[in-house]
């Protein structure tokens, strides 16, 4: 079965960091690009970051750019994000999903993990 | 990037069909046939139910359906039934790179 769990989520201070890993089981990992999403208390889905099946090709929106850094361990079939200078406005569930990849990408999330929650806040 | 336009909220009653628009520029939704929609009961993840604008996903119902006119898409629920009611976002390809969420619209069944 498809799965993907996300975890590191929690407390932090303004100006701290984070890190939040995806585990992904029940599918080849490495042949999925793959996207963080966030979602703040009662507001939409945002899309954060998202990377290539290799990890050599990586993207961010503008509001995290320089501060977030998306990675993947293809043999741990592990998708990261490294979260630095975290801000109150990055408070949100983050989730992880897997991005269908085939020979057109179609930019589309067909897995999603539970989310995990990150708080900013003094 | 700026998100794409959804109505705050849409209602019917059940048995009836609604249409969500999504509305973007010729840069995102009118350059790419890469728009997906998703359901977001609350508290509960998004599930993907169109994708590339027309294709749904194996097991979601045929009462979905997607269309695309120029800078808007669209996302059609025909025979509207009490579990549809929930939060839908349009999502889409933005060029170089770049990926955009529509604001969410809240589906109210009547």
């Amino acid at each position: 079965q498809v799965h993907l769990v996300e975890s590191g989520g929690g407390l932090v201070t303004p100006g701290g960091s984070l890190r939040l890993s995806c585990a992904a089981s029940g599918f080849v990992f490495n042949d999925y690009y793959m996207i963080w999403i966030r979602q703040a208390p009662g507001k939409g889905l945002e899309w954060v970051s998202h990377i290539s099946t290799r990890g050599s090709d990586s993207n961010y929106a503008g509001s995290v750019k320089g501060r977030f850094t998306i990675s993947r361990d293809n043999a741990k079939n592990s998708l990261y994000l490294q979260m630095n200078n975290l801000r109150a406005e990055d408070t949100a569930v983050y989730y992880c999903a897997r991005i269908i990849t085939g020979i057109q990408m179609s930019y589309a999330m067909d897995v999603w993990g539970p989310g995990t929650t990150v708080t900013v806040s003094s | 990037q700026s998100a794409l336009t959804q109505p705050a909220s849409v209602s019917g009653s059940p048995g009836q069909s609604i249409t969500i628009s999504c509305t973007g520029t010729s840069s995102d939704v009118g350059d790419y046939n890469l728009v997906s929609w998703y359901q977001q009961h609350p508290g509960k993840v998004p599930k993907l139910i169109i994708f590339e604008v027309t294709k749904r996903p194996s097991g979601v119902s045929s009462r979905f359906s997607g269309s695309k006119s120029g800078n808007t898409a669209s996302l059609t629920i025909s025979g509207l039934q009490a579990e549809d009611e929930a939060d839908y976002y349009c999502f889409s390809y933005a060029g170089y790179s770049t990926l955009v969420f529509g604001g969410g619209t809240k589906l109210t069944v009547l």
